[in-house]
């Protein structure tokens, strides 16, 4: 079966750094992508990944392993308004998009 | 303003009754989907139309239907509403799947909240 796997809830302080995990395990793998979905809002698009490496964008950065089925999402200068979930989510062969429960973020000032 | 719409944002239903619910898109991106999300679960794909005139089963599909009569609409149906279809829904488009070369990001509608009692 497709799996992906993150931690339910993180808790970090305003101005530091954090990282969000996720593993997947997927039938096929065409990207990875990282979005932010506030409480009672819509997700939104942060990042994707298709090649290994660390792609970064302003405080934002996410990196990505293919042969470990593993990405992290690096956050820095935590802001009080980052409080939200941090969804994982792989497009598979078939290009659709199996997601993580999502990672809660809370911001301690 | 670019981007999509859903209706109602919220509904509560008797269990039993017929509710469509509405998704508009005005970016002209051929793909649309349906999803469902639950507390502790992912967003769980119901339905999608990778373009005008043709849909698919996703994850979970039964006791739904869609259809896709023009690029911009895509309505989701509940036939006869049932307690376990209380969720919060969300459309999302795309501009072309696994075609476009680039990362075919999903965006997003407001979401509709739909409590069946």
């Amino acid at each position: 079966g497709q799996n992906i796997d993150q931690p339910t809830e993180m808790t970090a302080t305003e101005g530091a750094i954090v990282q969000i995990n996720c593993t997947y395990q997927t039938s096929g793998f065409n990207g990875l992508f990282w979005y932010q979905q506030h409480a009672g809002e819509a997700p939104t698009f942060l990042s994707y990944n298709v090649l290994d490496g660390l792609e970064e964008k302003g405080r934002f950065s996410s990196f990505l392993s293919r042969s470990k089925g593993y990405s992290y999402l690096l956050l820095k200068e935590l802001q009080m308004k980052d409080s939200a979930s941090y969804l994982c989510a792989v497009l598979d062969s078939n290009y659709q998009l199996i997601w993580g429960a999502g990672t809660k973020l809370i911001i301690k000032p | 303003i670019a981007g999509i719409t859903q209706a109602p944002t919220s509904q509560i239903l008797a269990a039993g009754r017929r509710m469509t619910l509405r998704c508009t898109q005005d970016m002209r991106h051929n793909a649309m989907y349906w999803y469902r999300q639950d507390l502790g679960l992912g967003l769980r794909l119901i339905h999608y139309s990778n373009t005008a005139g043709t849909t698919g089963k996703g994850e979970v599909p039964d006791g739904y239907s869609v259809s896709r009569a023009n690029t911009d609409d895509f309505p989701l149906t509940l036939a006869s509403a049932v307690p376990s279809q209380t969720s919060v829904y969300f459309c999302a488009s795309s501009d072309s799947p696994g075609t476009s070369g680039g990362p075919d990001t999903q965006y997003f509608g407001p979401g509709t909240r739909l409590t069946v009692l």
